[in-house]
């Protein structure tokens, strides 16, 4: 069954400090990893990762994939109150091209002033 | 301005009832997808459509209908068969049925009593 974990399901930070967001995955004829930010309402995309070893940057959130051990982190630098949110991180699954994603459960990121 | 509407933000309804949750896209994009997220979860796929007048159950689709009449309109009934349909309802759209970037509506969380 294909699945996605992420880790850890939430995490405190103070303004200034770098996390590192985890996102393991298990599924079947793998396409694509994605990552979401989820403020409230609506997820919005932040990377697709396709290939093993190459980081996806935007501005102080970066990226990397590692299809080997089956898994992606998302850094952010520097952060920001801003940055709290829901970070979701999806992979394509199914035996065909179907536009289907399975989710993780999110990590919930709280950034204090 | 493109994007998804989706309509209302919030709705309650008594068990028993059927409801309908309204999803609108002006991108012009072929496919469509209807999500659940409950608290401490990522999100869990109830249908989706890769074309206008085709749709296809996902992980989750007890309880639940669609109909795709139209390309812009995609909306979800939450029948009285939905055991547990308190919940927050994410519709999400993509340009073609296999594009993984899936562009999100705002939400309508939906409380059943």
């Amino acid at each position: 069954e294909d699945k996605v974990v992420q880790s850890p399901l939430s995490l405190v930070v103070h303004e200034g400090d770098t996390v590192t967001l985890n996102c393991s995955y298990e599924v079947t004829n793998f396409r694509s990893l994605l990552w979401y930010k989820q403020e409230k309402k609506a997820p919005t995309f932040l990377f697709m990762l396709t290939s093993s070893g190459i980081e996806k940057k935007s501005g102080r959130l970066s990226s990397i994939l590692d299809k080997k051990e089956l898994f992606s982190i998302l850094n952010i630098t520097a952060t920001q109150t801003g940055d709290s949110a829901v970070y979701l991180c999806a992979v394509p699954h199914g035996s065909s091209n179907t536009g289907k994603l399975i989710f993780g459960q999110g990590t919930t990121l709280q950034v204090k002033p | 301005d493109g994007g998804i509407t989706q309509s209302p933000k919030y709705l309650f309804r008594k068990e028993g009832q059927n409801v309908t949750l309204s999803c609108e896209q002006n991108l012009n994009h072929d496919a469509m997808y209807w999500y659940r997220q409950d608290p401490g979860q990522g999100l869990r796929l109830i249908y989706y459509s890769q074309i206008v007048n085709d749709f296809q159950k996902g992980d989750i689709a007890e309880g639940y209908s669609v109909s795709r009449e139209k390309k812009e309109s995609f909306p979800l009934t939450v029948t009285s068969a939905q055991k547990n349909p308190t919940a927050f309802y994410l519709c999400a759209s993509s340009p073609t049925f296999d594009s993984y970037e899936q562009y999100f509506g705002p939400g309508t969380r939906l409380t059943v009593t």
